[in-house]
């Protein structure tokens, strides 16, 4: 089983600060990483995938960067809609799993 | 347009059984691979079970020996046939469409609640 560890757990940021969310997989993944935002009572919504690639009406300032075990996510200048719990994932290999979560709160 | 839409969530004792439903549109389930991913409340994404195309069915371990996917390609609906439940199985569940090695569209999830 591929074991997806993030970090931090948590961060509270001021707004226009820079976001920058890790996650770090048991063994090398190629880029076969995505990351998805959840907010509240809300189904998670795929932000990045392929580790680095940034999907249609998703804000520009969501990028993602990586490969092998260890990837990264950064928000850009934070917005208050940016408050949210941030998972990473791989579906390559069975099981398929999810990192932890990253809760960002506004400060 | 795509939607996925779950159904079949409730309140039920410990022992019980559900049947989850995800009526899709806008794509075709059975040409698809489909998963059922949980999330227990507070909790981070549990992925629950996959069906391939090919009808090639994979689960988590915590859930081997009670759970059963399946797919009606008539109705173009997705299943999760939920057997023995237990307590740790409360979670809101969600399909998603799995597509390469992501899932891009989900459903809204439908809450079960195993009390007693």
């Amino acid at each position: 089983e591929i074991i997806l560890t993030q970090s931090p757990d948590f961060q509270s940021v001021s707004p226009k600060e820079k976001v920058t969310i890790t996650c770090r997989a048991s063994q090398t993944i190629g880029t076969s990483l995505h990351w998805y935002q959840q907010k509240p009572n809300q189904p998670p919504r795929l932000l990045i995938m392929y580790a680095s690639q940034s999907l249609s009406g998703v804000p520009s300032r969501f990028s993602g960067s990586g490969s092998g075990a260890d990837f990264t996510l950064t928000i850009n200048s934070l917005e208050p809609e940016d408050a949210a719990t941030y998972y990473c994932h791989q579906s390559t290999n069975l099981p398929f799993t999810f990192g932890p979560g990253t809760k960002v709160e506004i400060k | 347009e795509v939607r996925l839409v779950e159904s079949g969530g409730g309140l039920i004792h410990p022992g019980g059984s559900l049947r989850l439903s995800c009526s899709v549109s806008g794509f075709t389930v059975s040409d698809n691979y489909m998963s059922w991913v949980r999330q227990a409340p507070g909790k981070g994404l549990e992925w629950v079970s996959v069906i391939y195309p090919r009808g090639n069915t994979f689960y988590a371990d915590s859930v081997k020996a009670s759970f059963t996917i399946s797919r009606d390609f008539f109705n173009n609906t997705l299943y999760l046939q939920m057997d023995r439940l237990t307590v740790e199985d409360t979670a809101v569940y969600y399909c998603a469409r799995k597509v390469g090695s992501y899932h891009d569209y989900w459903g809204q999830g439908t809450p079960v609640t195993v009390s007693s």
